[in-house]
């Protein structure tokens, strides 16, 4: 069945780039039949929505970020990825990618999760 | 947009049945039939549990159930198991084509 994995650096600097990847195995990241979604959680806190992307390009982002969001997927690797800018503390949090179908709600498979830390 | 409003805690005995509630707003929950719902354990990835207000995925329990009325939609869980107890958080889509999560609800198994 479909998998997910986050990867990227677990701790950046405050006012760098936080950037992650997501790849998916074991089916089609080209299937326009799906959004790819990230979503964060800070320790001990609730889910925040990050945005999410179709690989058609059409994208979709929290209003609270989008100011600092982007998004790019690229099939040929079979990943998608995320880049916020301008990070601060407040950006630290267990990052998770999710598939989501595009004619119905819902976000499954999630990936693991990955910690980014944004200190100096 | 605000995140939807959860109970923060829930409890059960054994057996017994608990609801979660999730209260939105008509541009969300009330606009929508796309609620979700995730079950969380400690250190572990959510696990979609409810999607589209009602439909359960393959393989979750049928002790799992949801329903909507107005701008508050709620997960059901009967049977109440040990295993259930977790953080669960609903999530909606919303008018500007985004999404939004509940506040999450700590469900406790007495």
């Amino acid at each position: 069945q479909v998998q997910l994995q986050e990867s990227g650096p677990g701790l950046v600097k405050p006012s760098q780039t936080l950037s992650l990847t997501c790849t998916v195995s074991g089916g089609s990241i080209s299937s326009g039949s799906y959004y790819w979604n990230w979503i964060r959680q800070p320790a001990g806190k609730g889910l925040e929505w990050i945005g999410r992307i179709h690989t058609s390009g059409s994208t979709n982002y929290n209003p609270s970020l989008k100011s600092r969001v982007t998004t790019s997927v690229d099939t040929s690797k079979k990943q998608f990825s995320l880049n916020l800018s301008s990070a601060t503390a407040a950006d630290t949090a267990v990052y998770f990618c999710a598939r989501e179908d595009y004619s119905t709600s819902g976000f499954d498979p999630w990936g693991q999760g990955t910690l980014v830390t944004v200190s100096s | 947009q605000s995140a939807l409003t959860q109970p923060a805690s829930v409890s059960g005995s054994p057996g017994q049945s608990i609801t979660i509630s999730c209260t939105g707003t008509n541009s969300d929950v009330g606009g929508y039939n796309y609620v979700s719902w995730y079950q969380q354990h400690p250190g572990k990835a959510p696990k979609l549990m409810i999607y589209d207000v009602t439909n359960r995925p393959s393989g979750v329990s049928n002790r799992f159930s949801g329903s909507k009325s107005g701008n508050t939609a709620s997960l059901t869980i009967s049977g109440l198991q040990a295993e259930d107890e977790a953080d669960y958080y609903c999530s909606s889509h919303t008018s500007s084509s985004t999404y939004v999560f509940g506040t999450g609800t700590k469900v406790t198994v007495l």
